[in-house]
């Protein structure tokens, strides 16, 4: 299957945690990758593989996965990271990526 | 640092045709694989084509195969993406993005900036 279902928004107060989810039958094969995307800009990678962050990624970004369901979880959510949130998997064959459609994130 | 600089966008009629280009830098560009991605305005992201990095190894979205062909020089440290039969619905930013994969793991560690194609008349 190649579909990755995302909640379209999520709303985090200051400092809170949130968790932005990702489900799709890829992902109990496959792990999530995770991209942020602020208006105007390229999305950035934030969480790879099991839980993996580049550098430069700050630590309050965390990755997780359950069966079917990949997570991005924010821990202390501040208010740069109101973005876009997109997660990407590849479908059974390997060879076709796709992308969820992504959660917007709001910051209160 | 890695760098990737997308040009050659615009505004092409539909049913004509447009070179999308991306120059690498900051990395070895032969020994990883290159995808494009694009992004109707106000839309998600849609992967687009991926290249192997030796170059023998294609792969095409179903909504643009048969009218966009990815190729890549590395000699130039440079993809491209030669779009024809344009249509509306093609009209996004393009990025390219370096293609990580290795058994369990799927991702793009970086991209461009992004170029922008508008199909219309």
């Amino acid at each position: 299957s190649s579909e990755l279902t995302q909640d379209p928004a999520v709303s985090v107060a200051l400092g809170q945690t949130v968790r932005i989810t990702c489900q799709g039958d890829s992902l109990r094969s496959y792990y999530a990758s995770w991209y942020q995307q602020k208006p105007g800009q390229a999305p950035v990678l934030v969480i790879y593989g099991k839980n993996n962050r580049p550098s430069g990624i700050p630590d309050r970004f965390s990755g997780s996965s359950s069966g079917n369901t990949a997570s991005l979880t924010i821990t202390g959510a501040q208010a740069e990271d109101e973005a876009d949130y997109y997660c990407n998997s590849r479908d059974s064959s390997g060879n076709h990526p796709f992308f969820g459609g992504g959660t917007k994130l709001t910051v209160l | 640092q890695v760098q990737l600089v997308e040009s050659g966008g615009g505004l092409v009629k539909p049913g004509g045709s447009l070179r999308l280009s991306c120059a690498a830098s900051g990395f070895t560009f032969s020994d990883y694989y290159m995808s494009w991605i694009r992004q109707a305005p106000g839309k998600g992201l849609e992967w687009v084509s991926y290249i192997s990095s030796s170059g023998s190894t294609i792969y095409y979205a179903d909504s643009v195969k048969g009218r966009f062909t990815i190729s890549r020089d590395n000699a130039k440290n440079s993809l491209y993406l030669q779009m024809n039969s344009l249509r509306a619905e093609d009209t996004a930013v393009y990025y390219c993005a370096r293609d990580r994969r290795w058994l369990q793991l799927y991702y793009f560690d970086y991209w461009g900036q992004g170029t922008l194609v508008t199909v219309s008349s």
